[in-house]
């Protein structure tokens, strides 16, 4: 069974710090990776996907990668901002038709 | 932009009662999920469908069915609710487009609360 594991459980950083999350799971077999972030009290947000034939993924200040052979992904996030404080998650399917298997998640807290 | 959006944001029942959570995706994705999601548990699979009426047990479908009589509907239904599905409702939806799969799009979430 696939399991999804992200360290740290929280993470603490002043504002401007560059930082990284990580997200390991332990079938490698994976047919892709999903990037999450989830604000208090609210639904989640599709950050990054990143398909199992890529090696990484990038939106602004996000970059994410993924090395299939170790069972890593890592989630980059430059010149932190207050904003960015959130939950991030990450969680990966195992087939085209399989469901999504989450870690539980990084809480990100950017002091100003 | 995807939208999926849920009934309610906050639900306050009683124990024993029949309870409906609504989610409703405007993409026309065939995939829909309803996952719970608590502290320390993380988020947990109840229920998906991949298309009109089929659905698929997750990984804790005890005490839950579910209903999808259209494509863009997919209701959450706790038979007789009990304190301890008192949780946050999380619906997603996703499209499947020559056998690939895609990114997942949530719903804003129920907190529902069972006293």
């Amino acid at each position: 069974k696939q399991e999804v594991t992200q360290i740290p459980a929280a993470l603490s950083v002043p504002e401007g710090e560059n930082l990284v999350l990580n997200c390991s799971f332990t079938d490698s077999a994976i047919y892709n990776l999903q990037w999450f972030r989830q604000d208090p009290g609210k639904g989640l947000t599709s950050l990054l996907l990143i398909q199992s034939s890529q090696r990484e993924q990038t939106s602004g200040r996000l970059n994410a990668s993924l090395d299939k052979s170790s069972g890593r992904s890592t989630l980059y996030i430059a010149a932190s901002q207050p904003g960015d404080s959130a939950t991030y998650l990450c969680a990966v399917a195992l087939s085209g038709y399989s469901t999504l298997t989450f870690g539980k998640g990084t809480m990100l807290l950017v002091s100003p | 932009d995807v939208k999926v959006t849920q009934s309610s944001r906050y639900l306050v029942k009683r124990t024993g009662e029949k309870v409906f959570l609504e989610c409703v995706q405007d993409m026309d994705h065939e995939n829909m999920f309803w996952y719970r999601q608590d502290p320390g548990l993380g988020l947990r699979l109840i229920y998906f469908s991949y298309d009109v009426k089929m659905k698929e047990k997750g990984d804790i479908p005890e005490g839950y069915s579910v209903s999808r009589e259209k494509k863009e509907r997919f209701s959450l239904i706790l038979e007789s609710a009990s304190t301890n599905q008192t949780s946050m409702y999380l619906c997603a939806s996703s499209l499947i487009t020559g056998g690939s799969y895609n990114e997942q799009f949530f719903g804003p979430g129920t907190r529902l609360t069972v006293l």
